[in-house]
């Protein structure tokens, strides 16, 4: 079947600009991750969503960055007033989301590459 | 606090020969743990993943990993490499929540 899908795959925006992210996780995974890679890190969680509800939101940087999920499914990570700091590769997964999540296999979309000029 | 050192940025190997990606974490409790490799202009794939049952754990492409409790360790190892494993790969450590911790990862160059 279709994997986890991400829009657009690169994105180049001016600085103070708004940006939307998209991301469309394998049908039937409940669980959906958000995750930033900057050049030469690892990977740095941003929010989780179980289902349409994220109880943890403390991964965003700022009050500039929110994300929403509505359906079960589509999920966008929308930046506002975008700044040089924000360019970097945004990275979803989605995962059965089963009672033993710590276990779950994430799947990976492309990412979108993000440059703030 | 739970986190996850990969201790090399970088390893070169000639091909045909073992690899070796080293990984230490640090976790109060039972860690889940996991290698996810990236391969360029790619998503990150999980390569395979100890989450409490045998402590050496065979995955995809010919890599194990063993986990050692009593050193904090989860390293990869592959026999032989290949010129396909060039990639970065990265170390994952979860306590059971949606948290998963990512190595910074290891850049496996493969030299013919």
């Amino acid at each position: 079947g279709a994997g986890v899908s991400q829009s657009p795959s690169n994105k180049v925006t001016e600085k103070g600009k708004d940006v939307e992210l998209r991301c469309d996780p394998i049908s039937g995974h409940t669980a959906l991750y958000w995750y930033r890679q900057s050049l030469g890190q690892g990977l740095e969680f941003l929010i989780y969503f179980q289902g349409n509800s994220a109880p943890d939101k403390s991964g965003l940087p700022s009050d500039r960055f929110s994300a929403e999920r509505t359906g079960g499914s589509v999920s966008t990570l929308t930046i506002q007033r975008t700044q040089q700091e924000d360019s970097a590769v945004y990275l979803c997964a989605s995962s059965f989301g089963a009672a033993g999540v710590g276990t779950d296999t994430q799947y990976f979309g492309p990412g979108t590459r993000l440059t703030v000029l | 606090a739970q986190s996850v050192t990969q201790l090399d940025s970088h390893v070169s190997v000639s091909e045909g020969t073992p690899v070796l990606l080293r990984c230490n974490y640090s976790s109060s409790y039972s860690p889940s743990l996991f290698w996810y490799v990236q391969h360029p202009n790619k998503g990150l794939q999980l390569l395979l993943k100890y989450t409490s049952a045998a402590t050496l754990v065979k995955g995809i492409n010919g890599f194990e990993a063993e986990f050692k409790k009593s050193e904090t360790s989860f390293h990869l190892t592959k026999p032989s490499a290949h010129m396909s494993d060039a990639a970065e790969y990265f170390c994952v450590v979860s306590m059971g929540t949606y948290k998963y911790i990512f190595g910074t990862g290891t850049r496996l160059k493969v030299l013919a």
